[in-house]
């Protein structure tokens, strides 16, 4: 049974569209995260949600927004798909704010 | 400024042959160091939390230690398995913000 789970694991569009991420955790944690993790493999946080309460906001474009219906769920929007913006959006959750996080299997994003 | 700085970057070991990585740290009061393991094409695996200096924490062949500037994972008689990326990644204490290194490339030959 997959702990963290995001969907779609490849997406391939072109520029301009908009596309969501989804990701749900069943670990029962409080709190859920958006890192991006570029070409050279360096991973950057990007959103992080506590009890659905946005703790986290790093400078990202307002073109991307986290949405948490709930604890278990963490998706993620991005408008106006830009060539930049390709990379592997990894999810992740963690038990609390302030504990180690376990990751989900990415998401690859490749905008032609 | 926050900052994580790993070294080696990539690192070639014999099976068997013992070494360790470092993680070098500055941060606005550390609120927790972690390592992780990351495989190519998935994501990376928890491997160990350290809170504070002079705690160490053990996991089969590897081990991580933490100073107030520093953090080691050694590992010890390292088997092909081993081979991946190390990550380090430290989270302030105000802002409960992580910031992660960009990793050691870890190749464990027979």
């Amino acid at each position: 049974d997959t702990a963290v789970s995001q969907t779609p694991k490849y997406l391939v569009t072109q520029m301009g569209n908009d596309k969501s991420i989804k990701c749900e955790q069943n670990l029962g944690h409080d709190t859920m995260y958006w890192y991006k993790q570029d070409s050279k493999k360096f991973l950057k946080i990007m959103f992080s949600y506590n009890n659905k309460e946005l703790i986290i906001n790093e400078t990202v474009p307002n073109r991307f927004s986290p949405k948490s219906p709930d604890k278990a769920h963490l998706n993620l929007h991005i408008n106006s798909l830009e060539l930049g913006d390709s990379a592997v959006y990894f999810c992740a959750s963690s038990q609390d704010r302030a504990g180690g996080a376990f990751f989900g299997q990415g998401t690859r994003l490749t905008v032609v | 400024e926050d900052q994580v700085t790993q070294s080696p970057e990539a690192l070639r070991l014999q099976e068997g042959e013992s070494s360790s990585l470092n993680c070098s740290y500055t941060v606005s009061g550390l609120r927790g160091l972690f390592w992780y393991r990351q495989d190519p094409g998935k994501g990376p695996e928890f491997l160990f939390t350290l809170y504070s200096a002079g705690e160490e924490k053990e996991k089969e062949r590897l081990k991580a230690t933490l100073t107030k500037k520093e953090s080691f994972l050694h590992i010890t008689a390292p088997k092909p398995e081993d081979s991946a990326t190390y990550l380090c990644a430290v989270q302030a204490g105000g802002t409960y913000k992580y910031i992660f290194g960009t990793g050691t490339r870890l190749k464990v030959l027979a």
